[in-house]
């Protein structure tokens, strides 16, 4: 079964420390996605990637980071440097170049930093 | 600047009433729309969509309306059933230049048995 699998479902952080949220598709999709989910506030792109080895800031990148070394693996980064971070995080993958159809989502990580 | 926005944030009603989600936009590059359905610590799910060039899409229990001229799309579910209870997000893109979706805030409904 083609999906997107995300882990681990639930991640606790100390202040100060970095974390990495793992996002893996075997749908063969070019672009993926890293959103995050505050109540209220809706879903809200951090970054997205529509090929391999590329990326681009969202609407709130600071204190984040990625890579997209493979086509199926889109890893983000929680730095000490986001100062709000605990959150629902979802990863999605789509089969165009910013399509908006077709999003497939990871059933997410709730982060909580300790 | 929200361009998506769900003004209410819930919604409840009776088990075989119709329920209406509501959805405002401001971009009128918009072309395509979807609603997609998140339940509690999984992610969303995509339930039905519409193009600009439509006015009406209808998928079983579950019909999308637009009105391009007041920038507005709803979600009618008929007849609503406990298990529709969940939050609906409305999305939207400028589908013809490849744009990424824009998500609004989403609406908890509750379907009451």
């Amino acid at each position: 079964d083609g999906g997107i699998t995300q882990s681990p479902k639930y991640l606790f952080r100390k202040e100060g420390q970095n974390v990495t949220l793992s996002c893996e598709q075997n749908l063969n999709h070019d672009a993926m996605y890293w959103y995050r989910q505050d109540p209220g506030q809706g879903l809200r792109l951090i970054y997205y990637s529509q090929i391999v080895n590329d990326f681009q800031k969202g609407d709130i990148a600071e204190g984040y980071s990625v890579s997209r070394e493979k086509k199926e693996s889109f890893p983000l980064t929680v730095t000490s440097a986001q100062k709000n971070p605990t959150a629902f995080y979802l990863c999605a993958s789509s089969i165009g170049q910013g399509t908006g159809r077709g999003y497939t989502f990871g059933s997410g990580t709730r982060l909580t930093v300790v | 600047d929200q361009q998506v926005k769900q003004n209410s944030p819930s919604l409840s009603v009776q088990e075989g009433r119709i329920s209406i989600l509501n959805c405002d936009y401001t971009n009128s590059m918009f072309d395509y729309f979807l609603w997609y359905k998140k339940y509690p610590a999984e992610g969303p799910t995509f339930l039905i969509s519409i193009s600009s060039i439509k006015d009406k899409n209808e998928d079983g229990r579950f019909t999308v309306f637009l009105n391009k001229s007041a920038k507005h799309l709803s979600l009618h579910i008929v007849p609503s059933q406990p298990g529709d209870s969940a939050v609906y997000f409305c999305a939207a893109s400028e589908e013809t230049s490849g744009s990424r979706l824009t998500f609004g805030e989403g609406t908890q409904l509750t379907v009451n048995p």
